[in-house]
């Protein structure tokens, strides 16, 4: 079974508005850490955010928000005021377990957004 | 300087050659990884170093072989590939945590895109 489900392989948006890219993820350890990043054409992959499985609140970077589900085991990125920048593909990953040596990632698929003026 | 170098970012190479991959972090973190990363697959982590040990290998064909001589500088030794090798090959680094909860999220380089012909 798949670790992490992105189920969105594209998505459009239009520049200035909030789009929500979807995560799911399936893990039976308590203890996992949950991140975002976006690859644009370049290829480098840029960590945008993390969410522990024990915070309580939702993290938050600048204009990226994790709407953190534990109940329904999702992750959702949401990029408020889109950008033409934020064209990109977005991954999430998930680390199982404590930060260790081997601190592990498992990528989903990946989300293709495109952002039209 | 950028956190995270790879080279070259390009390697067109024959299925007989011997080359290596470059990567170089000046982030000071003690944990470097390679990833293969192939048209709509997820990333795969291949390798991980933590204190210029490695601590996992993905079953990882032979002709495929880390270095690691020191925590800032990762290698990738290649040789007789097979042309379904071509893919993008991303080196990160991260903080070693063993044990310890929290993001030690992971920073990439460009990649190098790799050709075997």
């Amino acid at each position: 079974a798949q670790k992490i489900t992105q189920t969105q392989p594209g998505m459009f948006v239009q520049e200035k508005e909030a789009v929500t890219l979807d995560c799911t993820y399936d893990t039976s350890d308590p203890s996992y850490g949950l991140f975002w990043y976006k690859q644009p054409s370049s290829g480098e992959m840029i960590f945008l955010i993390y969410q522990g499985s024990y915070d309580q609140q939702n993290a938050t970077e600048g204009r990226y928000s994790l709407n953190f589900q534990k109940a329904r085991k999702s992750a959702n990125l949401v990029i408020s005021a889109s950008q033409l920048g934020d064209s990109a593909m977005y991954f999430c990953a998930m680390r199982e377990g404590r930060g260790g040596a081997t601190n592990k990632l498992i990528f989903g698929t990946g989300t293709l957004l495109a952002v039209q003026p | 300087e950028t956190g995270v170098t790879q080279t070259p970012r390009h390697l067109v190479m024959g299925m007989t050659n011997k080359k290596s991959l470059k990567c170089e972090q000046h982030l000071g973190h003690n944990a470097m990884y390679w990833y293969k990363q192939s048209a709509k697959k997820p990333l795969e982590l291949m390798f991980v170093y933590s204190l210029e040990e490695r601590v996992e290998n993905n079953s990882v064909p032979s002709r495929f072989s880390p270095e690691c001589p020191n925590s800032s500088h990762l290698f990738l030794h290649l040789h007789t590939l097979q042309p379904e090798d071509s893919a993008l090959y991303l080196c990160a680094s991260s903080q070693d945590a063993s044990g310890l909860a929290g993001g030690y999220e992971q920073y990439f380089g460009p990649g190098t895109r790799l050709t075997v012909t």
